[in-house]
């Protein structure tokens, strides 16, 4: 089974701070990692994607990929309140995207 | 406008019925996905379909049945041996080649009355 894990939280951040995600993935053969938003009710939305080591940054968000530690993380830079939502990591399993099942991310005023 | 439409938003089943979703893209993408979602859980691959006419199993594909005869649809029918069909679907679709984003509908609320 290819596993991608991530902390549930809540993880809880005042407004303007620097959130800080992290997904970490079993399948070492795996080349495509995905960043998902998802508020509550709704569907996921896709906010980055990254297949290199290093960074990727876009606008106020940067995914991080390490696949020697088979680690991928996303940084938020000044978080804002409507940044609160779950946030799903995603590895492309050769057919289909396996997701974790979330960190839950709340944006405090 | 291009993107994923799933109806209805909302769908109620009573014991015993089958039910089918729907999915439509206009993006055309090759590949398209159903998963399921239960309160608090990751998303769980349901069925895929990379090509027209043809279809593989996901993760927990019994009680589920599906049929890809345009590449635009790829509805879902939850039929009576799904055991516990109360979930949020999400049908997703992607181009096919590996390494590109997919993308969802807005989802479909089943719930058994």
């Amino acid at each position: 089974q290819k596993e991608v894990e991530q902390n549930s939280g809540p993880l809880s951040v005042p407004e303007g701070a620097i959130a800080s995600l992290n997904c970490t993935y079993s399948d070492r053969g795996s080349q495509s990692f995905f960043w998902y938003r998802q508020y509550s009710g709704k569907s996921p939305e896709l906010i980055m994607s990254i297949y290199s080591n290093g960074d990727k940054e876009d606008g106020r968000f940067t995914a991080q990929l390490n696949k020697a530690s088979q680690y991928v993380s996303l940084l938020i830079r000044d978080s804002q309140p409507s940044d609160s939502a779950t946030y799903l990591c995603a590895v492309h399993s050769g057919y289909a995207l396996n997701f974790g099942k979330g960190t839950s991310l709340l944006v405090t005023p | 406008d291009g993107g994923i439409t799933q109806s209805p938003k909302y769908l109620f089943r009573k014991e015993g019925q089958n039910v089918t979703l729907s999915c439509e893209q206009n993006l055309n993408h090759d590949a398209m996905y159903w998963y399921r979602q239960d309160p608090g859980q990751g998303l769980r691959l349901i069925y895929y379909s990379q090509i027209v006419n043809d279809f593989q199993k996901g993760d927990i594909a019994e009680g589920y049945s599906v049929s890809r005869e345009k590449k635009e649809s790829f509805p879902l029918t939850v039929t009576s041996a799904q055991k516990n069909p109360t979930a949020f679907y999400l049908c997703a679709s992607s181009t096919w080649g590996g390494s590109t984003e997919a993308f969802f509908g807005q989802g479909t609320r089943l719930t058994v009355v």
